[in-house]
């Protein structure tokens, strides 16, 4: 079946620091791919997507490239702030299949000043 | 804001006991989601519904069921409620049941079963 793993948190950081959240994936067909970002208290948000292979998402600072070679997706940032401090999940969504999106189990970061 | 409205945002209710979950899609939207996030299970879709059809069913248990209405909002019924019940329960939509479409999350609707 369809899946997605991600690195197992919590992550810590200071700010400023340099963030790689891991995130693959297994499909059954061709995915687009998501990440969602979870702040403290609020809902999820969409924070970028990515359609097709070596498409790049990114918002806010934030990047994550599509790599099917890899089945991969790894959400980065280069300078991290206490702002960014949440969960952030990635998905998956197979194209021309059931809408569903497949989460991972997400990834806790904190951020201190 | 997403323009996905739930209510409501928190509730506490008995084991045993049935509870309505309200979602009013985004404005233009057809397709429906609900997804319920918990501790051990983390986010699992639940039922998705588009333009008042079921279209889609996940890991929904038997006591819970769901509908959208004509004006596109759509209710999670759960009834004979149980401790593990007790979870954050996601509506989302999207613009259609294309898989090119974003689809939107509303803030949560928070159950507590007691």
């Amino acid at each position: 079946g369809d899946s997605v793993t991600q690195m197992e948190g919590p992550v810590t950081l200071s700010e400023e620091a340099f963030l790689t959240i891991n995130c693959t994936y297994t499909a059954t067909g061709y995915p687009s791919l998501f990440w969602y970002v979870q702040y403290p208290g609020e809902g999820l948000q969409l924070l970028l997507k990515a359609t097709k292979a070596d498409d790049k998402g990114s918002n806010k600072g934030f990047e994550a490239t599509y790599r099917k070679e890899t089945t991969s997706f790894h959400l980065e940032k280069g300078s991290v702030q206490v702002s960014d401090s949440a969960v952030y999940f990635c998905a998956l969504k197979i194209q021309g299949g059931s809408e569903k999106l497949v989460f991972g189990k997400g990834t806790k970061l904190t951020v201190n000043p | 804001d997403s323009g996905v409205t739930q209510t409501p945002k928190h509730l506490i209710t008995a084991t045993g006991q049935r509870v309505t979950l309200r979602c009013s899609p985004r404005s233009g939207d057809l397709s429906v989601y609900w997804y319920q996030q918990s501790l051990d299970q983390g986010l699992q879709f639940l039922i998705q519904y588009y333009n008042g059809e079921e279209r889609a069913k996940g890991n929904i248990l038997e006591r819970f069921s769901a509908q959208q209405f004509p004006d596109l909002h759509s209710e999670l019924n759960l009834s004979s409620l149980e401790l593990g019940d007790s979870a954050l329960y996601f509506c989302a939509s999207s613009v259609s049941a294309s898989s090119g479409n974003t689809i939107y999350f509303g803030e949560g609707s928070w159950l507590t079963v007691v």
